[in-house]
């Protein structure tokens, strides 16, 4: 089974608070995505980073931000959840075109 | 951007029937890979196809790679309870970067 992990798993939080996912792999991939998933629904690619100091953002407008300051952390904020924000958050790293490992997912409400 | 539609959206069988996915790409891929998700749980990989017309066989599972490299299907053979979940095809885009396609969700019914 891959190394990658997400915390927390399940969360609820009020309008407004600013929450931080964390996302993190043991197996020294350069390459972190994170994908946005309603549930029964397809993945959509919300950030991706190639390497530290590297993000970029996916074809999915998100309000939230990432950072890569280590390879095998990448984190995902959010500054003022909201009720649309509400959805399962899935991580997952690979190396080049080898298979995306993935996390079991942060499932976010927002109430 | 690159679009990667699958068909049928839902799909419910019988158990013992067979079932199939298609997948299809609005660009050449330049591999494409499957993946299951069950139900709660987050995809697993199941298979990478690389060569224009490659099929691959994993016992009831068939995987085919079109062979314009555009299109893809997931064929099941004699459907178990265990197959269910939703099955995506995903191939990379021009940055590498992976877009997942619609996902086709099997319900089995005993």
């Amino acid at each position: 089974e891959a190394d990658i992990y997400q915390t927390p798993r399940y969360l609820v939080i009020g309008t407004g608070k600013k929450i931080t996912l964390e996302c993190s792999q043991t197996m020294g991939h350069d390459k972190m995505y994170w994908y946005q998933q309603d549930p029964g629904m397809e993945l959509h690619l919300i950030h991706y980073s190639y390497g530290v100091n590297s993000t970029e953002k996916g074809d999915l407008s998100s309000e939230s931000t990432v950072s890569r300051i280590r390879t095998e952390h990448f984190p995902l904020t959010l500054e003022s959840a909201r009720p649309s924000h509400t959805s399962q958050y899935l991580c997952a790293s690979n190396e080049h075109r080898s298979p995306l490992h993935f996390g079991n997912g942060t499932r976010l409400t927002v109430t | 951007g690159q679009q990667v539609m699958q068909i049928p959206q839902y799909q419910h069988v019988q158990e013992g029937e067979d079932f199939t996915t298609y997948c299809n790409s609005s660009t050449t891929l330049s591999n494409i890979q499957w993946y299951k998700q069950r139900p709660g749980g987050h995809p697993v990989f199941l298979i990478q196809l690389v060569k224009s017309g490659e099929v691959k066989k994993q016992k009831r599972l068939t995987f085919q790679f079109g062979e314009a490299k555009k299109n893809s299907s997931l064929h099941i053979t004699a459907t178990q309870t265990t197959d269910v979940g939703t099955y995506f095809c995903a191939g990379p885009s021009t940055g590498n970067q992976f877009y997942f396609g619609t996902g086709t969700s099997l319900t089995v019914i005993p």
